[in-house]
């Protein structure tokens, strides 16, 4: 079955830490996508990547960090510089939008949580 | 102006009930518009999505765009105790790649 995967589901980080969360699609899907979930915060943008190699930074990027050196994966790392890193992080993948814009997809989630 | 509005609940019905939820946009420039269903724990789930004006309609789930007052609602009809989740609002605009979202609204259906 075509998806996104996201690992691991719950995450725990010590003080200084960098952590690596995966993102996999197998969707064929050109952009890919990570938010933050925070309670009462709705989603937020961290990144985006519409092409291999190429990335942008959405509406929170400070702290946070990403590659895309393949179609089907858009890895993130939260880096020490993320002082309130506590959240849901989703990732998410679409078709590059065209004369009539293309919903998103999007995995599971991760939990991270500060040790 | 907040972009796109979304009343976060907790909206409580009875099983059985119809539901309407709302979101409210600001940007004219928005012209696609999208329903997500999230569980506990989960990612959201696309509900729906369309384009224009109108109504559009999927077993329980009816999706409603009025352009004019930039407005869209989605009915969920004979509501079920399943249907207990947060319900979110997307919108975007024709070649942008990034979305907006409402906060999402909650709702309790109770056996």
């Amino acid at each position: 079955d075509g998806g996104i995967t996201q690992s691991p589901k719950y995450l725990f980080r010590k003080e200084g830490q960098n952590v690596t969360l995966s993102c996999e699609q197998n969707l064929n899907h050109d952009a890919m996508y990570w938010y933050r979930q925070d309670p009462g915060q709705g989603l937020r943008l961290i990144y985006y990547s519409q092409i291999v190699n190429d990335f942008q930074k959405g509406d929170i990027a400070e702290g946070y960090s990403v590659s895309r050196e393949k179609k089907e994966s858009f890895p993130l790392t939260v880096t020490s510089a993320q002082k309130n890193p506590t959240a849901f992080y989703l990732c998410a993948s679409s078709i590059i939008p065209s004369t009539r814009g293309q919903p998103q997809h999007f995995g599971d989630g991760t939990r991270l949580s500060i040790l | 102006q907040k972009e796109v509005e979304q009343d976060p609940g907790p909206l409580s019905v009875p099983e059985g009930a119809i539901v309407s939820l709302n979101c409210t946009y600001s940007n004219s420039a928005f012209q696609y518009f999208m329903w997500y269903r999230q569980y506990s724990r989960k990612g959201p789930e696309l509900l729906m999505y369309t384009y224009s004006s109108g109504n559009k309609e999927d077993g329980r789930f009816t999706a409603q765009v009025d352009k004019s007052s930039k407005y869209i609602s989605l009915f969920i009809r004979d509501s079920q105790p399943s249907d207990s989740a947060t319900y979110l609002c997307a919108i975007g605009a024709v070649g942008y790649s990034t979305l907006t979202f409402g906060k999402g609204t909650m709702l309790l259906v109770s056996p």
